[in-house]
């Protein structure tokens, strides 16, 4: 059974910390992965895809770890705007499925 | 303009009733998906449709069957509503199967 796990929070971290979440897949035919953001009452929005080889975009670093199954993100110098759901995905090779974890809460206080 | 949009945002209905949701993507997108988010806000595919062809079909009552009349559109009707239906139903497109998904605002169910 394709799962993927994420740790639901929540996460409540001071404006200008740096925050990481993990998602961990089982499936180790997963050939694409996301990380999507869904505030309160809202569609998930995607934030970024992942790459082999990482990627960057501002302050969100996104890496995959293909040997122990998981992908991160990195959030640094956190604002308060960035108070929302992370939602990871993974994507098997040639499927159409998106697997969505359950989410990880992060609220970012003053 | 609105890439991905939903009708109806809000839709409360009584149990045993018949209810369709509308979706319509101007990305140019080949394909199209139905997902179902609970209460626990767990987001789980429930069809897909490339280039108006039926690709997934997960474990999903037949009450619900979903219809592609061009790849822009894609609804879903669902027969004989019972509580456990009431969710927020998003609906989403990419380019293809294989690229990244984009979804609409969603139509939150309430059966009662």
């Amino acid at each position: 059974r394709k799962e993927v796990e994420q740790d639901p929070g929540p996460f409540n971290v001071p404006e200008g910390a740096t925050v990481a979440f993990n998602c961990t897949y089982s499936n180790s035919a997963s050939q694409s992965f996301f990380w999507y953001r869904q505030d309160c009452r809202k569609e998930p929005k995607l934030l970024m895809s992942v790459y082999s080889s990482g990627n960057e975009d501002g302050r969100f670093t996104a890496q995959l770890n293909r040997a122990s199954q998981y992908i991160s993100l990195l959030i640094r110098d956190s604002k308060l705007s960035d108070s929302a759901t992370y939602l990871c995905a993974e994507q098997g090779a040639g499927s159409y499925q998106l697997t969505f974890g359950k989410g990880t809460k992060l609220s970012v206080i003053p | 303009d609105t890439a991905v949009s939903q009708t109806p945002k809000y839709l409360v209905t009584q149990m045993g009733n018949d209810k369709s949701i509308k979706c319509e993507q101007n990305l140019g997108h080949d394909t199209m998906y139905w997902y179902k988010q609970d209460s626990k806000k767990f987001l789980k595919i429930m069809f897909s449709y490339n280039n108006k062809e039926l690709i997934i079909n997960e474990t999903v009552p037949n009450r619900f069957s979903p219809k592609s009349p061009d790849k822009a559109h894609l609804n879903l009707h669902i027969n004989s509503l019972e509580l456990g239906d009431s969710a927020v139903y998003f609906c989403a497109s990419s380019q293809n199967g294989l690229a990244e998904q984009y979804f609409g605002p969603g139509t939150r169910l309430t059966v009662t």
